[in-house]
């Protein structure tokens, strides 16, 4: 199976700052023709989980544009470029290369 | 208006059976292959199985292989989750999502809202 490990598993930021998840795959991602086979969802406080990107750069319809994702090799980065109050809850990578798809531990994202 | 509606949930003692139901509309539904995930109290989210759109395909985690069984009915736009010998660890809030393959892939835009399963004597 394919190992998703993500840091940090909990991040405070302020409002209006930059907040950066990571999440590191235990193979590679690549399905064909450069595409990584990784999406990025967020879940808020008792609500089901929610996508933000898909194949690790490509913002999910409706999604605000200070979320944005990025790859280097089996590095894969989530950056809000100014956090705002409704980014709360937790944030997970999932790989779907390959079944089993498998999930990062996830990330809590609180406002300081 | 995509929705789809999570239904099916309850407690359940170890050793039983139990089916889901995730009900869709607002899109055509033999093009989306469905998704379940769950996720255990307090925990993270854990893929469980897949079924593509014709239902031909199925795929599972090995954690549920032979004793969960998805299935689907193109023509009520439903699919389902047929759980048996459930076990103590099984109980979590299960969620199903639908998405296309290949290039139509634009990850798990859809989710339900969730239907919770207890397995506890």
């Amino acid at each position: 199976d394919i190992v998703m490990t993500q840091s940090p598993l909990s991040l405070t930021v302020t409002l209006g700052e930059p907040a950066s998840i990571s999440c590191r795959s235990s193979q590679s991602l690549l399905y064909s023709q450069g595409i990584n086979s990784l999406d990025w969802y967020l879940q808020k406080p008792g609500q089901s989980p929610q996508l933000l990107i898909y194949l690790g750069s490509n913002r999910a319809s409706g999604v605000p544009d200070r979320f944005s994702g990025s790859v280097s090799g089996t590095d894969f980065t989530l950056k809000i470029s100014r956090v705002e109050a409704e980014d709360v809850g937790v944030y997970y990578c999932m790989q779907v290369l390959q079944t089993p798809w498998t999930f990062g531990q996830g990330t809590k994202v609180e406002i300081k | 208006e995509v929705q789809l509606s999570d239904s099916g949930g309850g407690l359940v003692q170890p050793g039983g059976s139990l089916r889901l139901s995730c009900a869709a509309s607002g899109f055509t539904f033999n093009n989306y292959l469905m998704t379940w995930v769950r996720q255990a109290p307090g925990e993270g989210l854990e893929w469980v199985s897949t079924i593509s759109g014709s239902g031909d395909n199925t795929y599972y985690a090995d954690s549920v292989k032979g004793r969960f069984t998805i299935s689907r009915d193109n023509s009520k736009n439903t699919v389902y989750l047929h759980m048996s010998s459930l076990r103590a660890e099984d109980t979590a809030l299960y969620y199903c999502a639908s998405y296309r393959s290949g290039s139509n892939y634009r990850g798990l835009a859809y989710w339900g809202q969730g239907t919770l399963v207890t397995v506890s004597s």
